[in-house]
């Protein structure tokens, strides 16, 4: 069975600074990996997506995220923490074959001036 | 282009009545996935429709049903509604194919009272 491990429910970043928003998964097979992320009383947006190839995926609004085989990993950073990316942060995982996207618990990100 | 689109926003009900929730999905895509997120958790996967059929059921009872249009779009049906089906319902779209991302409606925020 698939699963995801986001280990921190909250993230606190200065704005400027770097921040990781970390992720874990299982699943059978080679994973496809997303990240979305979700302003409050809105839908998940689509950040990112590893399926093959470089283990370093650039997303939307300057997040990047580094797919990590041997620690089973995909831990999404952005170099430079803005005031506009508080929000809820989800990493999801899905095998392949057409199976059902298994999300996190969520991060919450928050950025003090 | 028009993204995934839901209806209503916002829906009150009482234990035991039945509800109708609706999605279009984003042009261009023919498969449709519901998910339930409650509140405070990650969004939980109920179902997928791909050709007017349903391809793949997550862990939820019968009372969740569903079907797709010839146009694609979806309707999520819940029957006897209980005080623990209240929860942000959340449509996405996507293409048929196996490495394809879905995109997220705003979703339907239903509460049971």
């Amino acid at each position: 069975a698939q699963s995801v491990a986001q280990p921190e429910d909250q993230v606190n970043v200065a704005e400027g600074n770097p921040l990781t928003v970390k992720c874990t998964y299982s699943v059978s097979g080679n994973p496809y990996l997303f990240w979305y992320v979700q302003y409050p009383n809105r839908g998940l947006q689509f950040l990112l997506k590893y399926i093959t190839g470089d283990n370093l995926v650039k997303g939307s609004y300057g997040f990047e995220a580094e797919f990590n085989k041997s620690q089973t990993s995909f831990h999404l950073k952005k170099p430079s923490a803005l005031v506009s990316d508080p929000a809820l942060y989800f990493c999801a995982v899905r095998g392949t074959g057409f199976q059902k996207l298994v999300f996190g618990t969520g991060t919450r990100l928050l950025v003090s001036p | 282009d028009a993204g995934v689109t839901q209806s209503p926003t916002h829906l009150i009900k009482t234990r035991g009545q039945q509800v109708t929730l609706r999605c279009s999905p984003k042009s261009g895509h023919d498969t449709v996935s519901w998910y339930q997120q409650a509140l405070g958790q990650g969004p939980q996967f109920i179902f997928q429709y791909y050709e007017e059929e349903e391809r793949q059921r997550g862990n939820f009872p019968d009372r969740f049903s569903g079907h797709q249009f010839p146009n694609y779009s979806s309707e999520l049906n819940v029957n006897a509604l209980l005080l623990g089906d209240s929860a942000l319902y959340l449509c996405a779209s996507s293409l048929g194919t196996d490495q394809e991302t879905q995109y997220f409606g705003p979703g339907t925020r239903l509460l049971v009272l």
